[in-house]
């Protein structure tokens, strides 16, 4: 069964420092997201990309993120001068493009990136 | 501010009884809801999708929705062992794309 995939599974970097984390979605979606979850809270979401460009972002996605999807099959999130707070753990999900009726759309989580800043 | 309420838990349950998982959300234009299972330190694994009031049932799950009380419920029949994870309700607004997630309801399935 098709699945969204992850790199890295882990990622430590120092507070300041850039990092890039890399989601490959479901091969027929057309909908991609970013979510984070911090220890013992809830899942948030980040931004939906469709069509090479942000269709929604949250008052979380400030500048410091950007998503790109460079070729056919990878979707990034780059976070450019990370904070402490950015540990988290972040997942990318798909959605596949036919939608039955707006707001029937079921998102398929990769296994995340665990992220930690220190 | 839209909420989507879960009871936090501990929910314990016995082993081969039923679990039932509660969810209430604020937005009355919220129309597709789904339940997700987060093992601890994995991702959310989509189990069942809802979009019209009354029951929808998919093996030992069944999923419930009462637009008009805007709850949407999880029933797990024949508890397993394995069905111990946090249980995490999401809803999509109509017009949106995000899933606004519950903070879940950690299920303990005692053997």
């Amino acid at each position: 069964e098709p699945e969204v995939t992850q790199t890295p599974s882990h990622q430590v970097t120092q507070m300041g420092q850039e990092v890039i984390l890399r989601c490959v979605p479901i091969s027929n979606h057309l909908y991609f997201y970013w979510y984070r979850q911090i220890l013992g809270q809830k899942v948030e979401f980040l931004v939906s990309f469709y069509n090479n460009e942000i269709s929604e972002k949250s008052e979380i996605f400030d500048d410091q993120f950007s998503v790109e999807r460079p070729d056919g099959s990878n979707f990034t999130l780059k976070i450019r001068s990370t904070k402490l707070e950015d540990s988290a753990m972040y997942f990318c999900a798909s959605s596949p493009e036919e939608r039955a009726g707006v707001g029937k759309e079921t998102q398929y989580f990769g296994p995340g990136t665990r992220l930690l800043v220190l | 501010q839209k909420e989507v309420e879960q009871n936090s838990g501990p929910l314990s349950v016995p082993e081969g009884a039923i679990a039932s998982l509660n969810c209430t959300y604020s937005d009355r234009g919220s129309q597709s809801f789904f339940w997700y299972r987060q093992y601890s330190g994995k991702s959310p694994e989509l189990i069942m999708s809802i979009y019209s009031n009354g029951d929808k049932e998919d093996g030992r799950f069944t999923a419930q929705l009462n637009k008009a009380s805007q709850y949407v419920s999880l029933l797990i029949r024949d508890s397993q062992p394995s069905d111990s994870a946090t249980y995490l309700c999401a809803v999509i607004d109509f017009g949106n794309e995000k899933l606004t997630f519950g903070t879940g309801t950690r299920l303990t399935i005692i053997p």
